[in-house]
């Protein structure tokens, strides 16, 4: 158990929708990565939050927001879903700003229909 | 050329082999490099973290790095049935740089 926390393990819904991925970091950790994983484009580096703040944009559709909160939990919106966003989105974190270290939850399977 | 190339395998060996993974990449900016260890629909598991060149060891794994050749490999001795993973490289460059991975190889080891 890394101690990053994913919540909801699994989601399925419609193109069109809107969902919210949501994730707890290990507990000290600063730094919050999100990953979408496909089995065509393996683990693709979307965003990081330090603090409250982005730190580094990396392959994050438009479609796709995020946000760092007070209390270092962080929420991934996915908007206007299409069929190509089902994959498995991960959370990870780690302690400082630089990347090096970082520890990821379980997941969260979306399935978009 | 994408920055990191991984054999995705799948890669079967018998229990107690050597195993050795390799990733070559094409950023001669990267200085840190990893091993992700990953089961099937769990999360990506830090095995081994290195900067710059050189070896590292843990029980019964080593991280190698040669910058000059732009290869990294991980050996992994006496492999178990609980080893059969699919195993991530990833490496980045200096701080504020993102963390870029390998697909990933797939290994399976047999009892």
């Amino acid at each position: 158990d890394s101690g990053v926390t994913q919540t909801p393990k699994h989601l399925i819904t419609a193109t069109g929708q809107r969902v919210t991925l949501r994730c707890s970091p290990r507990s000290g950790d600063l730094s919050v990565y999100w990953y979408q994983q496909s089995l065509d484009q393996g683990l693709q580096f979307l965003i990081q939050y330090y603090n409250g703040e982005e730190r580094a944009k990396g392959n994050i559709l438009e479609r796709f927001s995020a946000q760092q909160f007070p209390d270092l939990h962080s929420e991934l919106n996915l908007s206007s879903l299409e069929l190509g966003d089902s994959a498995l989105y991960f959370c990870a974190s780690s302690v400082g700003v630089s990347q090096e270290t970082q520890y990821f939850g379980p997941g969260t399977r979306l399935l978009v229909l | 050329q994408k920055e990191v190339e991984q054999d995705p395998g799948p890669l079967s060996v018998p229990e107690g082999a050597i195993v050795s993974l390799n990733c070559t990449y094409s950023n001669s900016a990267f200085q840190y490099f990893m091993w992700y260890r990953q089961y099937s629909r769990k999360g990506p598991e830090l095995l081994m973290y290195t900067y710059s060149s050189g070896n590292k060891e843990d029980g019964r794994f080593t991280a190698q790095v040669d910058k000059s050749s732009k290869y990294i490999s991980l050996f992994i001795r006496d492999s178990q049935p609980s080893d059969s993973a699919t195993y991530l490289c990833a490496m980045k460059g200096q701080a504020g740089t993102a963390l870029i991975f390998g697909k990933g190889t797939t290994l399976s080891v047999s009892s």
